[in-house]
């Protein structure tokens, strides 16, 4: 079955600095969204991406989709305080399957 | 307006217990997603409806997993012959068409 593997697992940055978590499918995907959960909390959808090699961006945070639809990266640039949580791809092919994770500490 | 809610938030059961939770999506919304999320974990998927049309039920771990969306609106998880890995929090979401709208999950003990 579908599998969509994350790394790095767990990432801890000093504030300023930039972060990047990578996401990998087994399979070709219809498209791949990305997800950001603080502690607690529930994941909270941040963004989708559906063509080949597509690349959006909000604000800090840049998100783009492998040209063969089966990676994806989120990179922040300058990291705060407020980046701190847990982000997740999740990959559409015929249902919704999520990665393990990145957690994302950041040091004041 | 009201996002995906999910009751009871906290549930402890005795292992052999049988439990049920339950989601209400945001109104309107077709598609309607269960996960299972153990701790340090990302949502495993578990089950999938459209509208009341259960389409995909490969992620349930086991048969004492059953979920239905009679009306197509409101459903129900339930859990027979509870276990101690049962334990996670169950993650209910609805989409429009494609981001998922999470609630704030119910957090299941087994003891």
């Amino acid at each position: 079955g579908q599998q969509v593997m994350q790394i790095p697992q767990y990432q801890h940055v000093q504030e300023g600095e930039d972060f990047t978590t990578y996401c990998n499918s087994s399979t070709t995907l219809s498209n791949i969204q990305w997800y950001k959960q603080r502690p607690g909390g529930h994941p909270v959808f941040l963004i989708q991406l559906v063509k080949s090699g597509e690349v959006k961006k909000q604000k800090r945070l840049t998100f783009q989709f492998g040209e063969a639809k089966k990676n994806s990266s989120l990179h922040i640039t300058a990291t705060q305080t407020t980046d701190v949580g847990t982000y997740f791809c999740a990959g559409l092919n015929n249902d919704m399957r999520f990665g393990a994770g990145t957690r994302l500490t950041v040091k004041p | 307006g009201a996002g995906v809610s999910q009751s009871p938030r906290y549930k402890v059961a005795k292992r052999g217990q049988d439990v049920a939770l339950r989601c209400d999506p945001i109104s309107g919304h077709v598609s309607l997603f269960w996960y299972q999320q153990a701790l340090g974990q990302g949502p495993e998927f578990l089950t999938y409806f459209q509208n009341e049309a259960q389409l995909d039920k490969s992620g349930l771990p086991s048969d004492r997993f059953f979920a239905e969306r009679p009306e197509g609106s409101v459903s129900t998880l339930k859990i027979q012959r509870t276990q101690q890995e049962d334990s996670a929090v169950y993650l209910c979401a609805s989409s429009p068409w494609d981001a998922l709208y999470f609630g704030p999950g119910t957090r299941l003990t087994v003891l």
